[in-house]
């Protein structure tokens, strides 16, 4: 593994489906994100991650869980998917549990999911 | 409110140069980046400002104005791999980046 990867590419799912999209970096990054990014939108997060066991609530987490058990993996689950959820996802990592500092964000590739 | 404001697309000739402004209020600032991304392809990052003035890199150059809740991307000599989206985005009080909208950038032989 090179960097950060998710996995599916893409699926198509039927509302009220269960769905976990799957993150995982290999840079040793503390930090993990998931952002869902919509047309004419920007990037919005959903759940972070500042370091392995903790993780917290971003702008829209309705709908959505996470878990940080250990450095690398950083699953989303969808637990009943609606057709709102359609959408990219991304999962980001960073050096640190902080942004700031020119810390940068590291994005993986995205899930394209479409909820019908 | 916390809010980033771009405009949502500009049109350049390759070999010219373009300005993308950004403008923000937000809860607090811990700096500002600028992310790269491609259609279809996961943004990429291009510059960080967290003091006021202007950071060079190759063909791309931010600005920030602190003062004034300002920033832009600038970039030169553009070429046809230029065209893409560009992504502001803020650091805030919490730590977490307010991203705007983007700005798609087409690029015109």
């Amino acid at each position: 593994i090179a960097g950060i990867t998710q996995a599916p590419t893409s699926q198509i799912l039927a509302a009220g489906r269960r769905m976990t999209l799957r993150c995982t970096q290999d840079m040793r990054h503390n930090a993990m994100y998931w952002y869902r990014q919509d047309l004419g939108l920007g990037l919005r997060l959903i759940h972070y991650s500042n370091t392995a066991g903790t993780t917290g609530k971003g702008e829209v987490p309705d709908g959505y869980s996470v878990s940080r058990a250990n450095t690398d993996d950083f699953p989303l689950t969808l637990a009943s998917a609606v057709p709102s959820q359609t959408s990219v996802y991304f999962c980001a990592s960073s050096h640190g549990g902080l942004a700031g500092g020119g810390n940068e964000q590291f994005f993986g590739p995205g899930t394209r999911l479409t909820v019908l | 409110g916390q809010n980033i404001d771009q405009p949502t697309e500009m049109t350049a000739t390759e070999g010219a140069i373009v300005q993308i402004n950004c403008t923000y209020q937000t809860s607090g600032f811990n700096g500002l980046f600028w992310y790269q991304q491609h259609a279809g392809e996961a943004p990429t990052f291009l510059s960080y400002n967290v003091l006021d003035g202007l950071e060079e890199k190759g063909r791309f150059s931010s600005f920030l104005s602190r003062s004034k809740g300002y920033s832009y991307l600038l970039l030169k000599e553009l070429q046809m791999k230029d065209s893409a989206s560009y992504l502001c985005a803020v650091e805030d009080s919490n730590y977490q980046l307010i991203w705007g909208a983007g700005t798609k950038l087409i690029i015109k032989p």
